[in-house]
């Protein structure tokens, strides 16, 4: 898989559920941030976690980071509607030091929240 | 929140023509971006601007593009001249300095050669 892969690709579930996206990644980082996009628009930012850590909360958000595995798991607790969007982790595995960014996003989970 | 802002929202333009895409950045962010998003494709990076330079372009970025920030407010992407290809969905982003790594995105260009 490429760097930054997320799955499921797609993934419905009714309002009130939690829902679970996965990130793989192949090269070390510094760290990784998930990112949502509605359909049509711009990608905001969601959360960064570092990889010195290997849990964060954001309200209904937690992404935990497995380095050893090279892997991210974004949660959704107690879905809403609202919540239906696209999904993307992005990786700074390109990182050369000099303070820009150039992220690596993976193609995206497509999360449905059916009211 | 403060925001960045893309002109136009969509272009279309035919083959071979200059398109120029515009951004206003964050008035307090030092880092500028274009990102660019193929209909069902990943998010990809192509250039990143600081100090009124490049500081990073990836193998997209070719001599076709150039960005510029020639008042010091609009962050600019000109693509010289189009390529059915160049189709995608642009977005700027920025950031606000090195020790901070989030990236504030525009709602994006959406650009169509025919």
């Amino acid at each position: 898989s490429q760097q930054g892969e997320e799955d499921p690709q797609a993934l419905s579930i009714q309002e009130g559920e939690n829902a679970t996206m996965n990130c793989s990644y192949k090269t070390s980082i510094n760290n990784l941030q998930w990112y949502r996009q509605n359909s049509g628009r711009g990608l905001v930012h969601l959360i960064l976690i570092r990889s010195n850590e290997r849990e964060k909360h954001s309200g209904r958000l937690r992404v935990t980071l497995d380095t050893s595995k090279k892997s991210s798991s974004l949660l959704i607790t107690a879905s809403r509607a609202a919540d239906t969007a696209s999904y993307f982790c992005a990786t700074d595995e390109k990182y050369s030091g000099a303070g820009s960014y150039q992220l690596t996003f993976g193609k995206g989970t497509k999360l449905s929240v059916i009211p | 929140e403060p925001e960045v802002t893309q002109t136009p929202s969509h272009q279309v333009t035919q083959m071979g023509q200059e398109v120029i895409l515009r951004c206003v950045p964050i008035s307090n962010h030092l880092y500028f971006y274009w990102y660019r998003q193929i209909l069902g494709q990943k998010v990809e990076f192509l250039v990143s601007f600081y100090n009124n330079e490049i500081s990073e372009k990836s193998e997209i970025f070719d001599d076709q593009f150039s960005v510029e920030r020639p008042d010091g407010s609009n962050f600019t992407l000109k693509i010289r001249s189009t390529k059915l290809e160049d189709s995608a969905m642009y977005f700027c982003a920025t950031q606000r300095g090195m020790a901070n790594e989030k990236l504030f995105f525009g709602s994006g260009t959406q650009l169509s050669v025919l």
